[in-house]
């Protein structure tokens, strides 16, 4: 089985400040790694995912995520935040077995002001 | 593509009636998903279908849940006998292979 631990509930930043957002993972086998965003009363909207090869992934809105097997960390980044980059920010795992579902994080909230 | 359509938007009933929740996924798509989100937590899978089969049930679905999805198309989601412990957002997505879930807006359940 797969679980997910997004270290930080929550996350104010200072609108064009640095901001990661951080990700630890458990798994016995392989796994896949997403970012998904979900904004006040919409569905989630995926940010971006590690699949295989390069560890350094980029995604949508100048986000960025590294894959560090190790540490088991997924890690998401963004060099400089705007307002609009406030909201609910979701890792999740899936196991690279046929049938094994896709499992979130409980969430981090990231609250970017002027 | 319309992306993934959730109906209702939003659900309020009474505790003891049954809700049924309808999920219209991408055409293409034949893999489709079930989640629940309570305030503050990620969502949580609750059943995934292949086409029209349910390939996987969570133990979060109790015998009050129940899923369907004939011919392989839309699905519906029953909650019977509902009880205040249900009111969540549930989610719905959809894809055509393993790694890029499509999900839709939700419904969002109340129980009063």
């Amino acid at each position: 089985a797969q679980s997910v631990t997004q270290l930080d509930s929550q996350v104010p930043v200072f609108e064009e400040a640095p901001v990661e957002l951080r990700c630890n993972y458990s798994s016995s086998v392989s796994v896949y790694l997403f970012w998904y965003v979900q904004y006040p009363n919409q569905g989630l909207q995926l940010l971006l995912k590690y699949l295989s090869g390069s560890t350094l992934v980029k995604g949508i809105n100048g986000f960025e995520a590294e894959f560090n097997k190790s540490q088991t960390s997924f890690h998401l980044r963004k060099p400089s935040v705007h307002i609009s980059d406030t909201a609910e920010y979701f890792c999740a795992v899936k196991g690279n077995q046929a049938g094994t579902a896709l499992i979130f994080g409980k969430g981090t909230t990231l609250s970017v002001s002027s | 593509d319309t992306g993934v359509s959730q109906d209702p938007r939003h659900k309020i009933t009474k505790r003891g009636q049954n809700v049924t929740f309808r999920c219209d996924p991408i055409s293409e798509h034949n893999r489709l998903y079930w989640y629940r989100q309570t305030l503050g937590q990620g969502p949580e899978f609750l059943t995934y279908f292949q086409n029209e089969a349910q390939l996987e049930k969570s133990r979060l679905l109790s015998d009050r849940f129940s899923a369907e999805r004939p011919k392989g198309s839309f699905s519906t989601l029953e909650i019977q006998r509902t009880e205040q412990g249900d009111s969540a957002m549930y989610l719905c997505a959809s894809s055509l292979d393993p790694y890029g879930y499509t999900f839709g807006s939700g419904t969002r359940l109340t129980v009063v």
